[in-house]
């Protein structure tokens, strides 16, 4: 089976810079992907790890480690409209479908 | 180009009424799923389809069926509806097993 743990909340100030980490226990998989969903709406897709190491698309940032079975998300340069919750998600090689977390809801205040 | 959309955007409904919630997408992909998502949980896999004529039992299934004639649609169909069924429901649609999916915009269904 396979199960991802993530922080249920993180709060941070404008202009920081968060982690949002998942920590996931499975027996192989494609990849990490994270999704960001504002409240009331539809996820979004934000990044996809295939490989280890560090993949950047403007502010935000995704991280993969299959030896620590551990992956983040940094977000650089809050901004409000960065509340949001954001899910991490694996895609296990036994399975054709993406089993997601639970998600962490950011707060960023002024 | 519309993306995923998902019809109704709202729904009560009563305990053990049906009612069919539709989704079509008009970006070609062959792959579909419905996910349904409670308050403060992540996303379940209710059923998916790989293509047309094929469709697949997620995680939580029971209460549900699905259908996919065509490669835009796949309505999602629930028979005697449960209160444990109020949620809100994601229809999504992916071109490849590992490229990114596409959600709609969701219909939230209370059940009372």
């Amino acid at each position: 089976g396979q199960s991802l743990e993530q922080p249920s909340e993180v709060t941070a100030v404008e202009g920081a810079i968060v982690q949002i980490n998942c920590t996931y226990q499975t027996s192989g998989f494609y990849g990490l992907s994270w999704y960001q969903q504002h409240d009331g709406g539809a996820p979004t897709f934000l990044s996809y790890n295939a490989l280890d190491g560090l993949e950047e698309t403007g502010r935000f940032s995704s991280f993969l480690s299959r030896s620590d079975s551990y992956g983040y998300l940094l977000l650089q340069e809050l901004q409000m409209k960065d509340s949001a919750s954001y899910f991490c998600a694996v895609r296990p090689v036994q399975d054709s479908t993406l089993t997601f977390g639970k998600g962490t809801m950011l707060l960023v205040s002024p | 180009n519309a993306g995923v959309t998902q019809t109704p955007k709202f729904r009560i409904l009563k305990i053990g009424q049906s009612m069919t919630l539709q989704c079509t997408q008009d970006m070609n992909h062959n792959y579909m799923y419905w996910y349904r998502q409670d308050p403060g949980m992540g996303l379940k896999l209710i059923y998916y389809s790989v293509g047309a004529g094929i469709t697949d039992k997620g995680e939580v299934p029971n209460g549900y069926n699905v259908s996919r004639s065509t490669t835009e649609d796949f309505p999602l169909r629930l028979e005697l509806a449960a209160p444990s069924q109020t949620s809100v429901y994601f229809c999504a649609s992916q071109s490849a097993y590992n490229s990114p999916l596409h959600f709609g915009n969701g219909t939230r269904l209370t059940v009372t």
